[in-house]
Protein backbone atom coordinates (compact mmCIF):
# COMPACT_ATOMS: atom_id res chain seq x y z
CA UNK A 1 0.00 0.00 0.00
CA UNK A 2 1.15 3.61 -0.09
CA UNK A 3 2.46 5.55 2.85
CA UNK A 4 4.54 8.69 3.49
CA UNK A 5 7.15 8.52 6.55
CA UNK A 6 8.81 11.48 7.81
CA UNK A 7 11.19 12.82 10.18
CA UNK A 8 9.54 13.67 13.73
CA UNK A 9 9.73 16.82 15.02
CA UNK A 10 10.26 18.97 16.37
CA UNK A 11 12.71 20.83 14.83
CA UNK A 12 14.09 24.37 16.50
CA UNK A 13 16.48 26.23 14.50
CA UNK A 14 18.26 29.38 14.60
CA UNK A 15 17.36 31.59 11.68
CA UNK A 16 19.28 31.61 9.00
CA UNK A 17 20.47 27.90 9.67
CA UNK A 18 19.93 25.54 7.23
CA UNK A 19 16.97 23.49 6.95
CA UNK A 20 16.19 19.34 6.30
CA UNK A 21 13.31 17.70 6.64
CA UNK A 22 12.90 13.88 5.65
CA UNK A 23 10.43 12.49 3.67
CA UNK A 24 10.46 8.98 2.49
CA UNK A 25 7.41 7.27 0.65
CA UNK A 26 6.45 3.55 -0.30
CA UNK A 27 4.25 3.30 -3.00
CA UNK A 28 3.02 0.64 -5.31
CA UNK A 29 2.90 2.93 -9.07
CA UNK A 30 4.22 6.05 -10.01
CA UNK A 31 3.26 8.51 -7.39
CA UNK A 32 3.04 13.00 -7.57
CA UNK A 33 4.88 13.98 -4.09
CA UNK A 34 3.98 17.54 -2.42
CA UNK A 35 4.47 19.16 0.47
CA UNK A 36 2.07 20.73 1.94
CA UNK A 37 2.95 23.77 5.06
CA UNK A 38 0.40 24.96 8.09
CA UNK A 39 1.10 28.04 9.65
CA UNK A 40 -0.49 28.92 12.85
CA UNK A 41 -4.13 29.54 12.84
CA UNK A 42 -4.64 28.86 9.31
CA UNK A 43 -5.38 25.62 7.18
CA UNK A 44 -3.00 23.50 5.37
CA UNK A 45 -1.46 25.38 1.98
CA UNK A 46 0.31 23.18 -1.15
CA UNK A 47 4.01 24.26 -0.43
CA UNK A 48 5.36 22.99 -3.57
CA UNK A 49 4.95 19.28 -5.79
CA UNK A 50 6.54 17.34 -8.28
CA UNK A 51 5.53 14.65 -10.30
CA UNK A 52 7.98 12.05 -11.78
CA UNK A 53 11.34 11.02 -10.81
CA UNK A 54 13.92 13.76 -10.77
CA UNK A 55 11.41 16.87 -11.23
CA UNK A 56 12.62 19.59 -8.42
CA UNK A 57 9.77 21.45 -6.56
CA UNK A 58 10.55 24.63 -5.35
CA UNK A 59 8.82 27.46 -3.88
CA UNK A 60 9.35 30.44 -1.14
CA UNK A 61 12.76 29.40 -1.20
CA UNK A 62 12.32 25.60 -0.16
CA UNK A 63 13.67 22.82 -2.55
CA UNK A 64 12.77 18.81 -2.90
CA UNK A 65 13.92 16.61 -5.42
CA UNK A 66 11.69 13.35 -6.37
CA UNK A 67 14.32 10.74 -6.01
CA UNK A 68 12.63 7.33 -7.49
CA UNK A 69 15.81 5.41 -6.65
CA UNK A 70 15.80 6.15 -3.41
CA UNK A 71 11.84 7.07 -2.69
CA UNK A 72 12.65 10.08 -1.56
CA UNK A 73 11.63 13.62 -1.39
CA UNK A 74 13.23 15.28 1.42
CA UNK A 75 12.32 19.55 1.82
CA UNK A 76 15.22 21.65 2.27
CA UNK A 77 15.71 25.62 2.79
CA UNK A 78 19.26 27.11 2.58
CA UNK A 79 18.32 29.70 5.17
CA UNK A 80 15.30 29.71 7.47
CA UNK A 81 13.47 32.85 8.54
CA UNK A 82 11.27 33.36 11.59
CA UNK A 83 8.11 33.32 9.62
CA UNK A 84 9.05 29.35 8.14
CA UNK A 85 7.71 28.04 11.23
CA UNK A 86 4.68 26.10 10.77
CA UNK A 87 4.07 22.21 10.51
CA UNK A 88 5.41 20.55 7.87
CA UNK A 89 3.54 17.81 5.91
CA UNK A 90 4.93 15.16 3.20
CA UNK A 91 2.41 13.80 0.81
CA UNK A 92 1.87 11.73 -2.23
CA UNK A 93 -0.97 10.67 -4.86
CA UNK A 94 -1.06 8.16 -7.29
CA UNK A 95 -4.54 9.10 -8.68
CA UNK A 96 -5.65 6.11 -9.97
CA UNK A 97 -8.03 3.39 -8.94
CA UNK A 98 -9.28 2.79 -5.16
CA UNK A 99 -6.86 5.54 -4.33
CA UNK A 100 -8.24 8.37 -7.10
CA UNK A 101 -8.71 11.60 -4.87
CA UNK A 102 -7.01 10.29 -2.32
CA UNK A 103 -3.58 11.69 -0.33
CA UNK A 104 -1.06 9.73 1.81
CA UNK A 105 -0.01 12.60 5.00
CA UNK A 106 2.95 12.04 6.63
CA UNK A 107 2.67 13.06 10.42
CA UNK A 108 3.87 16.02 9.74
CA UNK A 109 6.94 17.92 11.32
CA UNK A 110 6.85 20.88 13.49
CA UNK A 111 9.95 23.45 12.75
CA UNK A 112 10.46 26.87 15.02
CA UNK A 113 12.46 29.57 13.99
CA UNK A 114 14.31 31.55 16.42
CA UNK A 115 15.89 34.86 15.86
CA UNK B 1 -11.93 35.85 -2.68
CA UNK B 2 -13.41 33.32 0.34
CA UNK B 3 -11.19 30.44 1.20
CA UNK B 4 -12.52 26.95 2.31
CA UNK B 5 -15.36 27.23 5.19
CA UNK B 6 -15.84 25.17 7.71
CA UNK B 7 -18.39 24.94 11.06
CA UNK B 8 -18.86 24.75 13.92
CA UNK B 9 -14.93 25.56 14.34
CA UNK B 10 -15.58 23.43 17.67
CA UNK B 11 -18.31 20.66 18.80
CA UNK B 12 -18.48 18.58 22.09
CA UNK B 13 -20.35 15.77 21.99
CA UNK B 14 -20.47 12.69 24.37
CA UNK B 15 -20.55 9.29 23.43
CA UNK B 16 -23.33 7.77 21.27
CA UNK B 17 -24.50 11.09 20.11
CA UNK B 18 -24.77 12.22 16.29
CA UNK B 19 -22.10 15.30 15.38
CA UNK B 20 -22.82 16.75 11.98
CA UNK B 21 -19.91 19.11 10.21
CA UNK B 22 -20.44 21.55 7.67
CA UNK B 23 -17.88 22.61 4.56
CA UNK B 24 -17.96 25.67 2.04
CA UNK B 25 -15.65 24.88 -0.77
CA UNK B 26 -13.87 27.85 -2.90
CA UNK B 27 -16.64 29.46 -5.29
CA UNK B 28 -16.30 27.32 -8.58
CA UNK B 29 -14.33 24.63 -6.67
CA UNK B 30 -16.46 20.87 -7.60
CA UNK B 31 -14.80 18.59 -5.10
CA UNK B 32 -14.59 18.37 -1.77
CA UNK B 33 -12.32 16.43 0.99
CA UNK B 34 -12.39 15.08 4.54
CA UNK B 35 -9.64 14.38 6.54
CA UNK B 36 -9.38 13.19 9.67
CA UNK B 37 -6.70 14.61 12.06
CA UNK B 38 -6.11 12.78 15.16
CA UNK B 39 -3.49 13.09 17.94
CA UNK B 40 -0.56 11.71 16.78
CA UNK B 41 -1.78 10.23 13.44
CA UNK B 42 -1.35 12.60 10.76
CA UNK B 43 -4.33 13.11 8.07
CA UNK B 44 -6.26 10.49 7.33
CA UNK B 45 -8.41 10.55 3.93
CA UNK B 46 -12.15 10.45 5.03
CA UNK B 47 -13.91 11.08 2.06
CA UNK B 48 -14.53 12.35 -1.41
CA UNK B 49 -17.46 14.44 -3.13
CA UNK B 50 -17.52 15.63 -6.77
CA UNK B 51 -20.61 17.21 -8.67
CA UNK B 52 -23.07 15.98 -5.76
CA UNK B 53 -21.69 12.00 -5.10
CA UNK B 54 -19.55 10.28 -3.42
CA UNK B 55 -16.18 9.14 -5.51
CA UNK B 56 -14.09 7.52 -2.51
CA UNK B 57 -13.72 6.73 0.96
CA UNK B 58 -10.75 5.60 3.34
CA UNK B 59 -10.94 3.03 5.58
CA UNK B 60 -13.34 4.43 7.79
CA UNK B 61 -16.62 2.58 9.40
CA UNK B 62 -20.02 3.46 7.69
CA UNK B 63 -20.91 5.47 11.02
CA UNK B 64 -19.15 8.18 9.32
CA UNK B 65 -20.88 9.46 5.88
CA UNK B 66 -21.79 12.93 4.20
CA UNK B 67 -22.97 14.22 1.49
CA UNK B 68 -22.54 17.32 -1.07
CA UNK B 69 -25.32 19.62 -2.03
CA UNK B 70 -26.15 21.05 -5.04
CA UNK B 71 -24.07 24.38 -4.28
CA UNK B 72 -20.94 21.76 -4.03
CA UNK B 73 -21.08 22.62 0.04
CA UNK B 74 -20.56 19.44 1.94
CA UNK B 75 -21.76 18.10 5.57
CA UNK B 76 -19.78 15.21 7.35
CA UNK B 77 -21.93 13.13 9.82
CA UNK B 78 -20.42 11.07 12.34
CA UNK B 79 -22.85 8.55 14.44
CA UNK B 80 -22.47 6.71 17.58
CA UNK B 81 -20.00 8.80 18.67
CA UNK B 82 -16.67 7.31 20.34
CA UNK B 83 -14.30 8.91 22.20
CA UNK B 84 -11.32 8.29 19.72
CA UNK B 85 -13.32 9.96 16.96
CA UNK B 86 -12.11 12.90 18.88
CA UNK B 87 -9.93 15.16 16.28
CA UNK B 88 -9.56 17.26 14.09
CA UNK B 89 -11.95 17.41 11.08
CA UNK B 90 -10.11 18.93 8.00
CA UNK B 91 -12.37 19.74 4.39
CA UNK B 92 -10.54 20.67 0.74
CA UNK B 93 -11.35 21.64 -1.93
CA UNK B 94 -10.27 21.34 -5.42
CA UNK B 95 -11.34 22.34 -8.68
CA UNK B 96 -11.96 19.58 -10.63
CA UNK B 97 -10.04 16.15 -10.71
CA UNK B 98 -7.18 16.04 -8.28
CA UNK B 99 -4.25 17.50 -9.00
CA UNK B 100 -2.96 17.30 -5.80
CA UNK B 101 -2.88 20.85 -4.72
CA UNK B 102 -5.86 20.80 -2.10
CA UNK B 103 -7.12 24.32 -0.39
CA UNK B 104 -7.71 22.97 3.22
CA UNK B 105 -10.11 24.76 5.75
CA UNK B 106 -9.08 25.59 9.53
CA UNK B 107 -10.68 22.89 10.67
CA UNK B 108 -13.53 21.88 13.30
CA UNK B 109 -12.90 20.58 16.71
CA UNK B 110 -14.48 17.51 17.58
CA UNK B 111 -14.24 16.27 21.00
CA UNK B 112 -16.32 13.74 22.45
CA UNK B 113 -16.65 12.96 26.13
Amino acid sequence: GNSVTQMEGPVTLSEEAFLTINCTYTATGYPSLFWYVQYPGEGLQLLLKATKADDKGSNKGFEATYRKETTSFHLEKGSVQVSDSAVYFCALSEGRGSTLGRLYFGRGTQLTVWP
Amino acid sequence: EAGVTQSPTHLIKTRGQQATLRCSPISGHTSVYWYQQALGLGLQFLLWYDEGEERNRGNFPPRFSGRQFPNYSSELNVNALELEDSALYLCASSLGTLTGELFFGEGSRLTVL
